[in-house]
């Protein structure tokens, strides 16, 4: 079964410092994981997929992650915090191989950064 | 852009009612999501369709049913609200398979008195 385990609830961080959000993953096929990112008040939006291309994967707003297989992780990196980043970030893997709908979602992490 | 409402943001309503939470997207997609989301808990799929009339049940369908009678529109029904049920309720739509993105509603956060 597919499952996504987001290792920290909290992260706290200064404005202009690296970020690092940390996603391990199990899956039985070969996976397709996304990072999800939710504004105060606003909907859920698409920061970066990673479906079996290239591992180092670049997203929206200068973030990105790399999947590393062999550490079945998927961290969510930035190298310089802006204020603008404060949000809610979830890690989703895609559930089952084939032609499954569903995605299955993290408990996500709240990302706060300090002026 | 894709959009997707929800008919409210702001919902309160006394256990037992009947709650309707409509859901319209702008884009064609034939798939659409119901979740909720509870603090410390994620997203949670409650059901989802993949065409008009069909639906299949997520991961925690009870105390709830669904409707989609037109593309565009997906309607969570609670029949029976219970304090259990108050949450933040998101709806998504996608075109296509789950390599694809999913657009979220603002979302609807339900409180159950």
């Amino acid at each position: 079964a597919q499952s996504v385990t987001q290792l920290d609830s909290h992260v706290s961080v200064s404005e202009g410092t690296p970020v690092l959000l940390r996603c391990n993953y199990s899956s039985s096929y070969s996976p397709s994981l996304f990072w999800y990112v939710q504004h105060p008040n606003k909907g859920l939006q698409l920061l970066l997929k990673y479906t079996s291309a290239a591992t180092l994967v670049k997203g929206i707003n200068g973030f990105e992650a790399e999947f590393k297989k062999s550490e079945t992780s998927f961290h969510l990196t930035k190298p310089s915090a802006h204020m603008s980043d404060a949000a809610e970030y979830f890690c989703v893997v895609r559930a089952g191989g084939g032609a499954t709908n569903k995605l299955i979602f993290g408990t996500g992490t709240l990302l706060a950064v300090q002026p | 852009d894709v959009k997707v409402t929800q008919s409210s943001r702001y919902l309160v309503k006394r256990t037992g009612e009947k709650v309707f939470l409509e859901c319209v997207q702008d884009m064609d997609h034939e798939n659409m999501f119901w979740y909720r989301q509870d603090p410390g808990l994620g997203l949670r799929l409650i059901y989802f369709s993949y065409d008009v009339k069909m639906k299949e049940k997520g991961d925690i369908p009870e105390g709830y049913s669904v409707s989609r009678e037109k593309k565009e529109r997906f309607s969570l029904i609670l029949e029976s609200a219970s304090t259990n049920q108050t949450s933040m309720y998101l709806c998504a739509s996608r075109a296509g398979t789950a390599y694809n993105e999913q657009f979220f509603g603002p979302g609807t956060r339900l409180t159950v008195l």
